[in-house]
């Protein structure tokens, strides 16, 4: 158990619906990081979030955006949903906590979505 | 772009007998390297993070890191059939930035 929770774990929207994902990260973690992992593929970055705001982004499309709140936990928001968004998506927090690597993500178990 | 590389397998050993899982990396800019699991259907577990040259032993896994022919591997002593999973490389550059994953390797320990 890394203390990363998600919800939902599972979804299934239909093309052009809108979803959105939650995170809450580990205690003392003040980084959420967000990936894709499509089926047979390692995980691709989406975006983190830094003391609520964007701190670095991939390649992925606007329609793709994220919160971070004071308490630390995150929301990915995907407008517009295509087939190919169907993937797992992937939380880690990492960040300043007593006896651990700052540098560490940690995963939560993940939302798988299904795009219909 | 950056690139992390691995076979994907499926890496085939019998159980007892040691894995030797490698990955290469293309940003000579990484200076963290990590080695996450996988079970089919799971999220990624960190089993072992490298930061300087040589060998890091935990357990039965040992990551080796070789700067200068961009080069990680992870090797598993007494290779159990509850290894058998996808092993994840993930490289990144200093302080909290991405990871960037390779592919994975399946590896099947045979009993």
């Amino acid at each position: 158990e890394t203390g990363v929770t998600q919800s939902p774990t599972h979804l299934i929207k239909t093309r052009g619906q809108q979803v959105t994902l939650r995170c809450s990260s580990q205690s003392g973690h003040n980084t959420v990081s967000w990936y894709q992992q499509a089926l047979g593929q390692g995980p691709q970055f989406i975006f983190q979030y830094y003391r609520e705001e964007e701190n670095g982004r991939g390649n992925f499309p606007p329609r793709f955006s994220g919160l971070q709140f004071p308490n630390y936990s995150s929301e990915l928001n995907v407008n517009a949903l295509e087939l190919d968004d169907s993937a797992l998506y992937l939380c880690a927090s990492s960040g300043s906590t007593r006896g651990r690597n700052q540098e560490t993500q940690y995963f939560g178990p993940g939302t798988r979505l299904l795009v219909l | 772009q950056k690139e992390v590389e691995q076979n994907s397998g499926p890496l085939s050993v019998p159980e007892g007998a040691i894995a030797s899982l490698n990955c290469t990396y293309s940003d000579r800019g990484s200076q963290s390297f990590f080695w996450y699991r996988q079970y089919s259907g799971k999220s990624p577990e960190l089993i072992m993070s490298i930061y300087s040259n040589g060998d890091k032993e935990d357990g039965r896994f040992t990551a080796q890191l070789n700067k200068a022919s961009q080069y990680v591997s992870l090797l598993i002593r007494d290779s159990q059939p509850s290894d058998s999973a996808t092993y994840l490389c993930a490289a990144r550059n200093s302080g909290n930035t991405p990871l960037v994953f390779g592919k994975g390797t399946r590896l099947s320990v045979i009993a």
